[in-house]
């Protein structure tokens, strides 16, 4: 089974620049998070797509951050324009999105990772 | 604000010695409790998930959840230096999500 596939692994721009990031999910998971990991901090949520809908994207700075999942199975992330703080690993994870109240395994890419000049 | 706490470390532990890792939750309502293993450069891996007050067991690890006191940990017995890594704690926060706290980084020394 393959695993969570992200592109590109690394991108340096400068400020106020724009930059995409993609993620390819495994084959059957509807349930798609994209997560911003500063150096030395725990993964932080940004958004979570249920299938081609958005669950939860209550800490996506969203004067400068989109992200969309059209057909229910990719999904990018934007930044536009980034800032100097924007500098981080962005990882996907998926997950099956079956109901479960108490387990729902989520499996990381090998993420990207973002320096901000 | 949910907020899941533990000890940045480094835990410093010598080889074939436990290594005892803590993390503490503030949403008492919360369920479902993750350890997650992050080598440097290498996206987190899942080790163990608990739901259940008590122990759970699995090769040589073990999760330990109280969720009176909203206290998890995770042991590692007969620690290897290739246990060392960042040691994430993270707490469901409903919908499947996520919420995790900054990590423990554990160094097994030879």
């Amino acid at each position: 089974e393959a695993g969570v596939a992200q592109s590109p692994r690394y991108k340096i721009i400068e400020k106020r620049q724009s930059v995409a990031f993609w993620c390819n999910p495994i084959s059957g998971h509807a349930t798609l998070y994209w997560y911003q990991q500063i150096l030395g901090q725990g993964p932080k949520l940004l958004i979570q797509f249920q299938n081609n809908g958005v669950v939860d994207d209550s800490q996506l700075p969203k004067d400068r951050f989109s992200a969309e999942r059209l057909k229910g199975v990719d999904s990018t992330l934007k930044i536009q324009p980034a800032k100097l703080e924007d500098s981080a690993v962005y990882l996907c994870a998926s997950s099956s999105g079956l109901e479960s109240p108490q387990y729902n395994e989520q499996f990381f890419g090998p993420g990207t990772r973002l320096t901000v000049l | 604000q949910k907020e899941v706490e533990q000890n940045s470390g480094p835990l410093s532990v010598p080889e074939g010695a436990i290594a005892s890792l803590n993390c503490t939750y503030s949403d008492r309502g919360s369920q479902s409790f993750f350890w997650y293993r992050q080598y440097s450069g290498k996206s987190p891996e899942l080790i163990m998930f608990i739901y259940s007050n008590g122990d759970k067991e699995d090769g040589r690890f073990t999760a330990q959840l109280n969720k009176a006191s909203q206290y998890v940990s995770l042991l590692i017995r007969d620690s290897q230096p290739s246990d060392s890594a960042t040691y994430l704690c993270a707490v469901s926060g409903g919908y499947n999500k996520l919420i995790f706290g900054a990590g423990t980084r554990l160094a097994v020394h030879p």
